[in-house]
């Protein structure tokens, strides 16, 4: 059984540019959820896509958009990065219905620096 | 807007020592759950329990939820150096739809050798 991974692991962007992160789900999964992690916070939900459709969506402006493919692997977008950008973006799987039901399984996080 | 508040935020223990980790959270859920994250890394899931269960165990972790409280506690006995890690309580909210967790700001555990 295969993990959740994303990448890459760290990247730099200059305000304003635009950033795709990557995905690939757990095996099994079929549900991707992406959350902002801040320096010293909790992580803050993004948005979930499931069937490969938005599904939920937390307090995250329409800059911040997604896509999940047939083979559950997803992509965050971002554009018109800002300075407050820069955090640790997660990827989480689940399996929606399953007797895992919101239990996620979280890869190791892409570290995104805005200057 | 973060839904639960960890407590304390950070916690310094010897090896050897139980730790005790407090969350309160706002409104309604569905399920609590507990994570670890080891410096800024990925998390990892520790244990569930949902909101008609008062107290869960799995392994040296021991996990009580009280609804009429809105509040959770996480219990590590007998910790060991690789316990330290930060602790996130995050909610799974009732009535369904997202699968959105709501995260509190982590208890940050110190575990002395």
């Amino acid at each position: 059984e295969t993990g959740v991974t994303q990448s890459p692991t760290h990247l730099i962007k200059t305000r304003g540019q635009q950033v795709t992160l990557r995905c690939s789900s757990q095996s099994g999964h079929n549900t991707v959820s992406w959350y902002q992690q801040a320096l010293g916070q909790g992580p803050q939900f993004i948005f979930q896509y499931y069937r490969e459709e938005e599904n939920g969506r937390g307090n995250f402006p329409p800059r911040f958009s997604g896509l999940q493919f047939p083979n559950y692997s997803s992509e965050l977008n971002v554009n018109a990065l800002e300075l407050d950008d820069s955090a640790l973006y997660l990827c989480a799987s689940s399996l929606m219905g399953g007797r895992y039901h919101n239990e996620q399984f979280f890869g190791p996080g892409t570290r995104l620096t805005v200057l | 807007s973060q839904q639960g508040e960890e407590d304390p935020q950070a916690l310094s223990i010897q090896e050897g020592e139980n730790a005790t980790m407090n969350c309160s959270y706002k409104t309604s859920i569905n399920n609590l759950q507990w994570y670890r994250q080891n410096s800024g890394r990925g998390l990892v899931h520790l244990i569930l329990i949902r909101s008609n269960e008062r107290e869960k165990h799995s392994g040296r972790l021991r996990v009580t939820l009280d609804t009429s409280k809105k509040s959770s506690s996480l219990l590590i006995t007998a910790s060991r150096a690789a316990d330290t890690a930060s602790y996130f309580c995050a909610t799974g909210l009732a009535g369904g739809g997202a699968d959105g967790l709501t995260f509190g700001k982590g208890t940050h555990l110190i575990i002395q050798p």
